[in-house]
């Protein structure tokens, strides 16, 4: 069974950092994108980074880029996201998602979810 | 401001068909496939369509996806009570070179 866990999410002051990690079971890991999704109280769902399998394709949306970096240790089949100078709008469910697809990243859509990990971004 | 707009809500009785609209521009929704998820309340997003109008394996033909131009549907036909969720529809944005999504669409069955 396809299985994802993120872990990671705390309490943690603005302008602080935090790793996010997705330890990832049930597939062959280094062969998949993977995302980061995440999603405020009471909001809608907000893509935040992907990165190919290979961790040579990465992108990030607007919102994050310069401050949050992904990265993957095929190794290790776990997906991390390092946050930093993290703002209260930061605050969400971080879901660790899995990319289905062939080709461009425009044909991908994200088929497993695992449960989400919680930010909050508070003084 | 979502890059998308949907509906905020929708709403159907038990058996009745509704659609749901997804408006993007010529560098998302026109130029690439679209996703369609639903979370139910308090549950994790699972994806509903992709590929415009492709159903994973497991989601019932109840459901069913649509592009014209810069615009997609989700039509559920034979509504029922375990339909309602918030559904999100999602493409990748070639300008922005990211995904996007809309803001969400909270359908109610009354």
């Amino acid at each position: 069974e396809v299985q994802l866990l993120e872990s990671g999410g705390v309490l943690v002051q603005p302008g602080g950092s935090l790793r996010l990690s997705c330890a990832a079971s049930g597939f062959t890991f280094g062969s998949f994108a993977m995302s980061w999704v995440r999603q405020g109280p009471g909001k809608g769902l907000e893509w935040a980074s992907g990165m190919s399998g290979s961790g040579r394709s990465i992108y990030y949306a607007d919102s994050v880029k310069g401050r949050f970096t992904i990265s993957r240790d095929n190794s290790k089949n776990t997906l991390y996201l390092q946050m930093n100078s993290l703002r209260a709008e930061d605050t969400a469910v971080y879901y660790c998602a899995k990319e289905r697809g062939s080709g461009s990243w425009s044909h991908y859509y994200m088929d497993v979810w695992g449960k989400g990990t919680t930010v909050t971004v508070s003084s | 401001q979502s890059v998308l707009t949907q509906p905020p809500s929708a709403s159907g009785t038990p058996g009745q068909r509704v659609t749901i609209s997804c408006s993007g521009s010529s560098s998302n929704i026109e130029s690439n496939p679209v996703t369609w998820y639903q979370q139910l309340p308090g549950k994790v997003p699972k994806p509903l369509i992709y590929g415009n109008d492709q159903r994973p394996s497991g989601v019932p033909d109840r459901f069913s996806g649509s592009k014209s131009g810069t615009s997609a549907s989700l039509a559920i036909s034979g509504l029922q009570s375990e339909d309602e969720a918030d559904y999100y529809c999602a493409t990748w944005d070639d300008g922005l070179n990211g995904r996007v999504f809309g803001g969400g669409t909270k359908l109610t069955v009354l």
